[in-house]
């Protein structure tokens, strides 16, 4: 199946710092990824949609100016947590569709202190 | 949008044992795609299983098979020879056949006991 690298796969940091994520896709091109996020124990929360070279698509309710999501090859999505608080500590996901399934990244997990 | 129900949050089995994860969806779309994703401790998400709606026959892949009934809307997972490394939540998704946005169950938590 098609491989999609994600990184970090665990960072820390203060409130009030930002945090990017990369998300490739590494055998295949992906014009369109998604970003989840997932609670413990709970379903993945599609966070917004990401399109190589236009803007990104937003879930209602997700903060476009805290969550940017830069798209800026087939191959490289980023997630950028900007002042990062708290309540943004959680898991995110990535995910990238070819031939009609979806690949996902391992995962990231944040905790902001 | 499409609604994706899985309505057992925890089922387990034993080791050895089969078990079948239930699954049922809302759609208005004629032609679409059903998966299933599992989601082991590591949380990395893999895909386990994917049904073509216009195909009448089930899909299978090894010890995972489902049961695709279309006019029920009912898409569920069955787990033969169940192993310890099956343990895993299990996300029952769907696919529109135009669009790329895929809609996933709550899950459900599988246990395998020894």
């Amino acid at each position: 199946g098609a491989v999609v690298s994600q990184h970090p796969s665990r960072v820390i940091c203060k409130s009030g710092t930002s945090v990017k994520i990369e998300c490739r896709s590494l055998d295949f091109q992906a014009t369109t990824m998604f970003w989840y996020r997932q609670f413990p124990k709970q379903s993945l929360m599609l966070m917004a949609t990401s399109n190589e070279g236009s803007k990104a698509t937003y879930e209602q309710g997700v903060e476009k100016d805290k969550f940017l999501i830069n798209h800026a090859s087939l191959t490289l999505s980023t997630l950028t947590v900007t002042s990062a608080h708290p309540e943004d500590s959680s898991f995110y996901i990535c995910s990238a569709s070819i031939l009609r399934k979806l690949f996902f990244g391992s995962g990231t997990q944040l905790s902001v202190l | 949008a499409q609604t994706v129900t899985q309505s057992q949050p925890e089922m387990s089995v034993q080791e050895a044992e089969t078990v079948t994860l239930s699954c049922t969806y809302d759609t208005s779309e004629s032609d679409y795609y059903l998966f299933w994703y599992k989601q082991p401790p590591s949380r990395q998400m893999i895909l386990v299983i994917r049904q073509e709606a216009y195909k009448q026959q089930n899909a299978t892949e090894n010890r995972f098979s489902v049961n695709f009934q279309k006019a029920a809307k009912s898409f569920s997972l069955k787990i033969s020879d169940s192993q310890l490394g099956d343990a895993a939540m299990y996300f029952c998704a769907y696919r529109g056949n135009t669009g790329n946005q895929f809609y996933f169950g709550t899950g459900t938590s599988l246990t395998v006991i020894p």
